[in-house]
């Protein structure tokens, strides 16, 4: 299977504690992004990444969330001393390249804190 | 600040019917919009898109149909079939491309038998 992989699938995690969110691009991508669903609305983007490059993270919260996709492995989604607040799905999209290109979705990371 | 609008969180059609669903966005630096269907505990999958430079795309039972000067742009599903049933996003980027899209709230389409 050659599409985006996310995982785990369902991350529970008590308040205070650190959830960590992987996403393998599609083979051939060098772009990935991430975005967050609440319940009962859209996507919203978060923070769009290259290899070893953080291209935009103008959704990003400003504090306890960081992203990195190093040169080698997955990208990572950090949210340190989840709060309530951060249940959510947690989608993971790559794309070949920035100009005229279609973001491929993995099957997201459903985040469930206690 | 919602940029891009779907009005109807619902939408239920008969089967073989045409179904559209709207959206509306307010931003004019979009140049890009696209179609995702989102089904149950899965991610969205990409559908159809359209360049601003463009008012229609038609891909086997899907039209998109872009309006610029009313910032306004509608998917159409012809015939429409029972698989179709899945929530529906309409996303814009001001970037010609796939990074960081604004995606509306979705609408729910149910196809009936």
């Amino acid at each position: 299977n050659a599409g985006v992989m996310q995982n785990p699938r369902h991350l529970v995690r008590r308040r205070g504690q650190e959830a960590r969110l992987r996403c393998s691009p599609m083979k051939g991508h060098s772009h990935v992004y991430w975005y967050r669903q609440l319940p009962e609305e859209g996507l919203k983007f978060m923070v769009y990444l290259q290899k070893e490059n953080i291209i935009d993270e103008s959704g990003m919260p400003k504090e306890r969330f960081s992203a990195e996709f190093p040169k080698e492995g997955p990208s990572i989604l950090r949210i340190q001393q989840v709060v309530r607040g951060d249940s959510a799905a947690y989608f993971c999209a790559s794309s070949s390249g920035p100009g005229n290109t279609e973001a491929f979705f993995g099957q997201g990371t459903r985040l469930t804190v206690v | 600040d919602q940029q891009v609008k779907q009005n109807s969180p619902s939408l239920s059609v008969q089967e073989g019917r045409i179904s559209i669903l709207n959206c509306d966005y307010t931003n004019s630096m979009f140049d890009y919009f696209l179609w995702y269907k989102k089904y149950p505990a899965e991610g969205p999958t990409f559908l159809i898109s359209i360049s601003s430079i463009k008012d229609k795309n038609e891909d086997g039972r899907f039209t998109v149909f872009l309006n610029k000067s009313a910032k306004h742009l509608s998917l159409h599903i012809v015939p429409s079939q029972p698989g179709d049933s899945a929530v529906y996003f309409c996303a814009a980027s001001a970037a010609q491309g796939a990074q960081k899209l604004v995606f509306g709230q979705g609408t729910r389409l149910t196809i009936n038998p």
